[in-house]
């Protein structure tokens, strides 16, 4: 059974840089045509896709997010990890991680993490 | 940028009810990218259709999508009282969810 479980620092400090790490289990990373996802949701508020990567390494971003996200993986540790720079309050959210379902019937999210909230605060 | 605008805000329903949610895309979007997806208080969305209209794994029946072009529908045939949840639609494509649909309890 695939799961994802998102890990790191829940208070990150204005201006400063937001790291998250998924650690995947039941699959792995680098098997399969598979996409992974950062989708973050303020309280109370919609989900917002953040960025992407496959497994060779190639990533996508939100435009609105780009300059300051970088989405990497480990192969040998069946992770990705997000880096969001210069957080502000506005970045306080839950985080979540995802598995992007692309098949011949179409795509989504099939697989996601419990989510992990991320506070920006002195 | 495609922008995906979800109706009602709230629907307010009974159990056993049938329950009808809207999707509605800026402008025409490829059927393949559009899914919906259930999250409940304290929880991760839930993926329940992709494609428009193929049910995801574990998926009841009773959940079916349809639409095309500009305008998706989720249908709940019979609501049980799990279902009441938030549903969101999303466009794949450019990654982009709608603001979401709050199915409560009448």
């Amino acid at each position: 059974q695939v799961q994802l479980q998102e890990s790191g620092p829940g208070l990150v400090k204005p201006s400063q840089t937001l790291s998250l790490t998924c650690t995947v289990s039941g699959v792995s990373i680098s098997s399969g045509s598979y996409y992974w996802s950062w989708i973050r949701q303020p309280a109370g508020k919609g989900l917002e896709w953040i960025g992407r990567i496959y497994t060779s390494g190639s990533t996508n971003y939100n435009p609105s997010l780009k300059s300051r996200v970088t989405v990497s993986v480990d192969t040998s540790k069946n992770q990705f990890s997000l880096k969001l720079s210069s957080v502000t309050a506005a970045d306080t959210a839950v985080y979540y991680c995802a598995r992007d379902l692309r098949s011949s019937y179409g795509y989504g999210y099939d697989y996601w993490g419990q989510g992990t909230l991320v506070t920006v605060s002195s | 940028e495609i922008v995906l605008t979800q109706s009602p805000g709230t629907l307010s329903l009974s159990p056993g009810e049938r329950a009808t949610l809207s999707c509605r895309a800026g402008q025409s979007v490829s059927s393949s990218y559009l899914a919906w997806y259930q999250q409940k208080p304290g929880q991760a969305p839930r993926l329940l259709i992709y494609g428009a209209s193929s049910r995801a794994t574990g998926i009841p029946d009773r959940f079916s999508g349809s639409g095309s072009g500009t305008d998706f529908t989720l249908t709940i045939s019979r609501l049980e009282p799990e279902d009441f949840a938030v549903y969101y639609c999303q466009q794949y494509g450019s990654s982009l969810f709608g603001q979401g649909t709050k199915l409560e309890i009448k």
